[in-house]
């Protein structure tokens, strides 16, 4: 009964691939968030989907693209990897839009390594 | 410069210590101020969060906001072992947590 769920746990791929994370809640939260923690811990937002809508578009390369295909499920699809976008990416949800005390929960993260 | 700094560490302490977790932060339109604790290898979760400025309170947690100064603070008393973790503070904005870097804390037995 996972909260929070992503696909896979761990990615390896070479440069130039393209690849996808999946992510599910079953939290029946309004809203879905992607970040991106780097090697240094650094915890940053992504994107965030409000009931499918993008409502937080990050400064992020367009090789990034969230896809919402029910307001439970969040995915990432990352075009033409980069040595620089190994790292590990966290889905999350809150209940609201992310504003105040609107708690957000997190996946277990997709740690993706780029050869 | 960072919207939110946070001293890394690590920070390792016995058991028993009080520790102390801080953060400064820049934008005067943060409201709402959240500590996450992350586990190794798993994704971070609430701990606590305080409104304005002002201390609250939970178990041998309490959170601290000074908002004049821009800086806040976690304080854990009686530390354990299963305390060790990564703690994180984020900061609520306009519709997105902006995070600190998180400090590596490890308690010893």
């Amino acid at each position: 009964d996972t909260a929070v769920s992503q696909t896979p746990k761990y990615l390896v791929t070479q440069m130039g691939n393209d690849k996808s994370i999946k992510c599910e809640q079953n939290l029946g939260h309004d809203t879905m968030y992607w970040y991106k923690q780097d090697s240094k811990k650094f915890l940053k937002i992504m994107f965030s989907y409000n009931n499918k809508e993008l409502i937080i578009n990050e400064t992020v390369p367009n090789r990034f693209s969230p896809k919402s295909p029910d307001k439970a499920h969040l995915n990432l699809h990352i075009n033409s990897l980069e040595l620089g976008d190994s790292a590990v990416y966290f889905c999350a949800s809150s209940q609201g839009r992310g504003q105040g005390t609107d708690t957000q929960y997190f996946g277990p993260g997709t740690r993706l390594t780029v050869l | 410069q960072k919207e939110v700094e946070q001293d890394p560490g690590p920070l390792s302490v016995p058991e028993g210590a009080i520790v102390s977790l801080n953060c400064t932060y820049s934008n005067s339109a943060f409201q709402y101020f959240m500590w996450y604790r992350q586990y190794s290898r798993k994704g971070p979760e609430l701990l606590m969060y305080t409104y304005s400025s002002g201390n609250k309170e939970d178990g041998r947690f309490t959170a601290q906001v000074d908002k004049s100064s821009k800086y806040i603070s976690l304080f854990i008393r009686d530390s354990q072992p299963s305390d060790s973790a990564t703690y994180l503070c984020a900061m609520s904005g306009a519709q997105k947590l902006v995070f600190g870097q998180g400090t590596r804390l490890t308690i010893n037995p």
